[in-house]
């Protein structure tokens, strides 16, 4: 398996729903990362996992919280958030924080907050 | 700052011409730089890491450091490569701690 999968594909939520999104690779990467990426704009990085250790927090707002239960899974819960948050959230992975051969992509969930 | 620059936001050629997409950077230390491409409703890709000089779907990238470079060039483009492009510069805050920040994406339209 050499994918990065995501769920779900889209999700629409009210601005005081609480839902979660899901990641999960089986290549044995110990690096997971989550990026925004805006319309027409490029990804954006939010937060780094490293062995299932928060690494990197970008200074995302606290209605953004991540959560790495293995070395497979990461999740991204998200609580009370506003239209401006709408965008297509992109799970990535590698060896290692930092690997040179680059990472590996999901295919992004489209959030749109209503 | 380290940053990376993509000065074209969109290039239109025809399909057999040549293509150059462009890519500054600007980093202390050693870089590390790759190209992604995002074709329409399609994942991120990685396209070329510099370190492997690589030719992908005839697609190449050479790191010019005196000019703080990493074109991407393709000597005869095809209507498949339309896509967004990336070039993406891997930052490292420490050890080994490093951090892909992307430029702004440049859309490469190849017109039959």
């Amino acid at each position: 398996d050499t994918e990065v999968t995501q769920t779900p594909k889209h999700l629409v939520m009210g601005m005081t729903n609480k839902k979660s999104l899901k990641c999960e690779q089986h290549m044995g990467h110990r690096a997971m990362y989550w990026y925004k990426q805006k319309a027409k704009k490029p990804p954006e990085l939010m937060f780094v996992y490293s062995y299932e250790k928060l690494s990197i927090n970008e200074s995302v707002p606290s209605r953004f919280s991540p959560e790495c239960p293995n070395s497979s899974l990461l999740n991204l819960h998200l609580h009370a958030l506003q239209p401006e948050d709408s965008a297509l959230y992109l799970c990535a992975s590698s060896d290692r924080q930092g690997a040179n051969y680059g990472y590996t992509f999901g295919s992004g969930t489209r959030l749109t907050v209503v | 700052a380290q940053r990376v620059t993509q000065p074209e936001k969109l290039l239109s050629v025809f399909k057999g011409a040549p293509v150059e997409l462009k890519c500054n950077y600007s980093y202390s230390g050693s870089p590390e730089l790759f190209w992604y491409v995002q074709y329409s409703r399609q994942r991120l890709q990685l396209l070329l890491r510099h370190i492997s000089r690589e030719s992908i779907k005839g697609f190449t990238a050479d790191l010019n450091k005196g000019e703080t470079s990493f074109h991407l060039k393709k000597p005869f483009a095809q209507e498949e490569d339309s896509a967004m492009y990336y070039c993406a510069l891997m930052m490292y805050y420490g050890g080994s701690q490093g951090n892909l920040i992307f430029g702004k994406g440049t859309k490469l339209s190849v017109k039959p």
